[in-house]
Formats: structure tokens, sequence, C-alpha cells
């Protein structure tokens, strides 16, 4: 079946220090591929998304490339801030799956001065 | 543009009660979608619902149904209340159906079963 693994946290970083949030994917098809993002107390935010291999999603200097060879869909940022302290959350959806998208358990990122 | 909207924020409900939990789709999104947040288990799918339709449901039981509107606004109704059901109910819109069109969610509706 269709499946989303995400690396477990928390992850626990200084303020511009790099991020990386590892997100790999079991799909029939070609799925496409999104980044949500949860801050305390709040609903899903959608950061970016791809929807075929190769493509990269970007915004807010967050950004992913679709690597269909690698089933792979890694978040990174540069130089991450105290205001990116959140859950994030990588999610798929599939043309088999009727609309419905499927998500990893989250991870939950602290940023620290 | 407004977003999706949900009401209420917060319920408290007994067990055994009934709830009913709204959503407001973006302006011009045909489909809508409830999902539950439950501490532990992650985000689920719960219904879809695109032109007033139920086109999927999740693995979830019957007491658990919604109706979608011919404005396309939607309610998820929780019958029969039970403490497991605690949980962020969350909605989201698209513009259509299909494994290309982005669903974008309301701030969702906490719902407490004491």
């Amino acid at each position: 079946g269709n499946s989303v693994t995400q690396m477990e946290g928390p992850v626990t970083l200084s303020e511009e220090a790099f991020l990386t949030i590892n997100c790999t994917y079991t799909a029939t098809g070609y799925p496409s591929l999104f980044w949500y993002v949860q801050y305390p107390g709040e609903g899903l935010q959608l950061l970016l998304k791809a929807t075929k291999a190769d493509d990269k999603g970007s915004n807010k200097g967050f950004e992913a490339t679709y690597r269909k060879e690698t089933t792979s869909f890694h978040l990174e940022k540069g130089s991450v801030q105290v205001s990116d302290s959140a859950v994030y959350f990588c999610a798929q959806l599939n043309t088999g799956t009727a609309s419905k998208l499927t998500f990893g358990t989250g991870t939950r990122l602290q940023v620290t001065l | 543009e407004a977003g999706v909207t949900q009401s209420p924020t917060h319920l408290i409900k007994t067990r055994g009660q009934q709830a009913t939990l709204r959503c407001s789709p973006i302006s011009g999104h045909t489909s809508v979608y409830w999902y539950q947040q439950a501490l532990g288990l992650g985000l689920q799918f719960l219904l879809w619902y695109d032109e007033g339709e139920e086109r999927n449901r999740g693995n979830f039981p019957p007491r658990f149904s919604g109706r979608q509107f011919p404005n396309y606004s939607s309610e998820l109704n929780v019958n029969a209340l039970e403490l497991e059901d605690s949980a962020l109910y969350l909605c989201a819109s698209s513009l259509g159906a299909g494994a290309r069109e982005t669903q974008y969610f309301g701030p969702g509706t906490r719902l407490l079963v004491l």
C-alpha cells in the first residue's frame, strides 16, 4: 500500500543551523508529494509541494526535491529561525487513493537561540 | 481570499452525546475532506465529499458521518461519542479531485469528550 515514513523527532537545532528532515514514500504509480507545517495550537499549512519526479518545491526558504529513484522528498532549509519551530508533516496524494492524503507521523522541530 | 474556516474552534461533550462540526471551503473549491488528528495516532483520513456526494471514507465506524451542502460547505457528525473521539478534526478543501489537486486545511475543531 501507500505509505510515508519520516525521521523520528524531535529535532533540536540552534538558530541559523541547517535543517534536513528526511521523508521517503512507498506508492503505486506517481504520487504528488507535500510538506505541511503545524504551528502549536493550529491547523495544517501547506509549506510546499511537487507533482512529478525531479520537481523542486520551495517556500519561505524551505526546499524539497521529488526523487523518484530514491522515493524521497527530504525537506531542507539553509538557516532556521526560532519561528520555524513547529511540527512538519510529509504527505502523498496518489491517483489510486481517491484523493486521500497519506501522512507521515510528523517531525517536531525545536529551534533555540 | 478567505481560507478554509471551521466552527466551533473548541467543543466539549460527554460520552454518548452527538457532536456537529462545520466547515466552509475556500471559495470555488468543490471538494471537502475531513481528517482526525488524535494524540498518538497521527493524521487519519475520515471522509471526502465532492459535488454533494460522499466519494471516499476512511476506516471509521458508521457513527462518523457527514454531508455536503449545495454551497459546498460541509458538516461532520459524530454520534454516540466515545472518549477516544477526543481529537483535533481538520477540514480541507481542494479545487477539484485527483492526485494533482492540493488540499488546503482549516484551523481545526478541537473536540474533547468527557
